[in-house]
């Protein structure tokens, strides 16, 4: 079956960087499309971009240009997002996705704090 | 971008109710229209795709309708697991987008 498999918590501090991996089993990773999200506990969701894993081509949420790069390493199935320059507003849940949406992974907290 | 406007936001309802959750797009957005689940503290869960297309393993009791900017989610026998939150996400046109949910919650 698909699963998508986040990796743990982080804790960072106010201007640092952190690379968030999702790792995926039970389908074709490198010709499918990864969507990334953001969600603050308690608020709606929000579209960070999407990666296409076969060349890498990547679309943005322009709010999120500058904040978050895609990556992919089709060799282990895994997925990237790197989110840079933090500060206390990109505090929140973070959740890799298969294509448009389809399946989920579990989520990761980001808390960015001094 | 694309304003997607649930309603209503809390819907109060009992076990066995036949219940519509509303999702209206700020402009056309053809058929591209998902409808999610989450529960407290989990990952979304995606219950129908382009506007009427079941999830697969997502109950019948599910369903959904619509096009261009006006789209519904209907429950036809409201379970004990369905109460949550629902969101509906537009894929259209980037930046995709979500509406603010409505929260599915026992009468």
């Amino acid at each position: 079956q698909v699963k998508l498999q986040q990796s743990g918590a982080e804790l960072v501090k106010p201007g640092a960087s952190v690379k968030l991996s999702c790792k995926t089993s039970g389908y074709t990773f490198s010709t499918s499309y990864m969507s990334w999200f953001k969600q603050i506990p308690g608020q709606s969701i929000e579209w960070i971009g999407m990666i296409y894993a076969g060349d890498g081509g990547t679309g943005y949420n322009q709010k999120f240009k500058g904040k978050a790069t895609l990556t992919v390493d089709t060799s282990s199935s895994t997925a990237y997002m790197d989110l840079s320059s933090l500060t206390t507003e990109d505090s929140a849940v973070y959740f890799c996705a298969s294509g448009w949406g389809d399946y989920w992974g579990q989520g990761v907290m980001v808390t960015v704090s001094s | 971008d694309i304003q997607m406007t649930q309603s209503p936001s809390v819907l109060s309802a009992s076990v066995g109710d036949r219940v519509t959750l509303n999702c209206k797009a700020s402009q056309n957005i053809n058929k591209y229209l998902n409808w999610y689940q989450q529960k407290l503290g989990e990952a979304p869960k995606l219950l129908i795709y382009n506007t009427n297309n079941l999830q697969t393993g997502i109950p019948s009791r599910f369903s959904g309708s619509g096009s261009g900017t006006d789209f519904t989610l209907t429950i036809s026998s409201l379970q004990p697991e369905d109460f949550a939150t629902y969101f509906c996400f537009q894929h259209n046109s980037w930046p995709y987008t979500f509406g603010a949910g409505t929260k599915l919650e026992l009468k």
